[in-house]
């Protein structure tokens, strides 16, 4: 089945210090790929997204890439501030299927930016 | 708008009460889902409601008992919860197919109700 594989952490960094979360996926079909962001007490918010094959999504300084011959959707971001501190989830949904398949999260990766 | 709300954000209830949580979005999306997330774990899907009928339930134990009352409102209805029960309690919501979207299109997600069974 499909799966999505990413660092867990908690991964702690220093303010303005560049920041990589690798995401690598597994697919039967043709996935659209998700990160979504939680910060402290707080719900899901879509960071970023995309559907095909190198499509770059960006979003407040983040960014990340689909690599169909990677299999990976890897978070980065140049320069971190304390408020970027939050859980990261890499998530895949099947565009293919006509019928509901649920949305794959990855185990999320805890960061902590400290001034 | 793209807001998710969900009532109340705190619910702390005996493994004798009957409660119930509500989610409401005004996008006119017309799915909704309900999904239940551990501490440090991601959201795990309990229920999909598609043009206000149940399409999924993950086996979620009937002490939980969905509810879509109209395309904006999303409830959950808990009774005889057992301390385990306790999580966050996420609502989401995308465009259905026959919306222009697919399954695959982004989900927004509400806050969450922080549930506590004691």
């Amino acid at each position: 089945g499909d799966s999505v594989t990413q660092m867990e952490g908690p991964v702690t960094l220093s303010e303005e210090a560049c920041l990589t979360i690798n995401c690598t996926y597994t697919a039967t079909g043709y996935p659209s790929l998700f990160w979504y962001v939680q910060y402290p007490g707080e719900g899901l918010q879509l960071l970023l997204k995309a559907t095909k094959a190198d499509d770059k999504g960006s979003n407040k300084g983040f960014e990340a890439t689909y690599r169909k011959e990677t299999t990976s959707f890897h978070l980065e971001k140049g320069s971190v501030q304390v408020s970027d501190s939050a859980v990261y989830f890499c998530a895949l949904s099947d565009q293919v299927k006509t019928s509901y398949d649920k949305v794959i999260f990855g185990p999320g990766t805890s960061l902590s930016v400290i001034p | 708008d793209t807001e998710v709300t969900q009532t109340p954000k705190h619910l702390v209830m005996g493994m004798t009460n009957k409660k119930s949580l509500k989610c409401e979005q005004h996008m006119g999306h017309r799915a909704m889902y309900w999904y239940k997330q551990k501490a440090k774990k991601p959201p795990e899907l309990m229920f999909v409601y598609s043009y206000e009928k149940l399409s999924i339930n993950e086996s979620v134990p009937s002490r939980f008992s969905p509810e879509c009352p109209n395309s904006s409102l999303l409830n959950l209805h808990l009774h005889a919860l057992q301390p385990e029960d306790s999580a966050l309690y996420l609502c989401a919501s995308s465009p259905a197919p026959g919306q222009g979207a697919t399954w695959a299109d982004t989900q927004y997600f509400g806050p969450g109700t922080r549930l506590t069974v004691l």
